[in-house]
């Protein structure tokens, strides 16, 4: 049964505070997902990676960077935490292509 | 630019009944559309895919249509219970590809 964890399920986060968001998935994926959502919006890629050290960025980029430094890790980085960055943030994995996304349980953010 | 158009934002149906959710695209080099089930504080997960050389598949009271012709899918639930109520994701992708494109979200709630 694919696992995929988010470090946290709810941050609470001061404007201009650097955020860490740990994702971890235990099945050997190739490719990590970063998206948020918001209420109208669904879901919204932020990054992705389909390697070690390897990175894209989404639809949505900006204000965010990532961290694949392991294969089983994809780390999503807020530089400088901004107001319009509360959110819900999902992260997924997909193994080979052309199979199944399989999400994290969300994390959460408020920045105040 | 949304890549897969999704209708209606929210729907409430009464338990029993038939919750229909619609999507759309453009790209014809879409070759798998899932539908993602996501519950209040949960992440989405996989509830039935389709891949357009069918125009239909069931699971249980869940059931996707599919017009090629139209770039058009859609969900229909049938005998709508209270515990499906959820927010539902139609997505794409391109065949062999690592990357989803998901709709804007449908919030569902099924009324006892």
């Amino acid at each position: 049964d694919v696992k995929v964890t988010q470090s946290s399920r709810y941050l609470v986060k001061r404007t201009g505070e650097k955020v860490f968001l740990e994702c971890v998935q235990d099945m050997d994926h190739e490719n990590m997902f970063w998206y948020r959502q918001d209420p109208g919006l669904g879901l919204r890629l932020i990054y992705f990676s389909y390697d070690v050290k390897m990175k894209e960025k989404g639809d949505i980029p900006e204000g965010y960077s990532v961290s694949r430094e392991k294969k089983e890790r994809f780390s999503l980085i807020l530089e400088s935490a901004s107001t319009n960055q509360t959110s819900m943030y999902l992260c997924a994995s997909i193994g080979r292509p052309d199979t199944e996304a399989f999400f994290g349980q969300g994390t959460r953010l408020t920045v105040v | 630019q949304q890549q897969v158009k999704q209708s209606p934002q929210s729907l409430i149906v009464q338990k029993g009944g038939i919750s229909i959710i619609n999507c759309a695209y453009e790209n014809t080099a879409f070759d798998y559309f899932p539908w993602y089930q996501q519950f209040p504080g949960k992440g989405p997960a996989l509830l039935i895919a389709i891949r357009p050389d069918v125009s239909e598949k069931k699971e249980g009271r869940f059931t996707i249509s599919f017009n090629k012709s139209a770039k058009q899918f859609s969900l229909h639930i049938m005998d709508s219970q209270p515990g499906d109520s959820a927010t539902y994701f139609c997505a794409a992708r391109v065949a062999w590809g690592n990357q989803f494109y998901f709709g804007t979200g449908t919030s569902l709630t099924v009324i006892p």
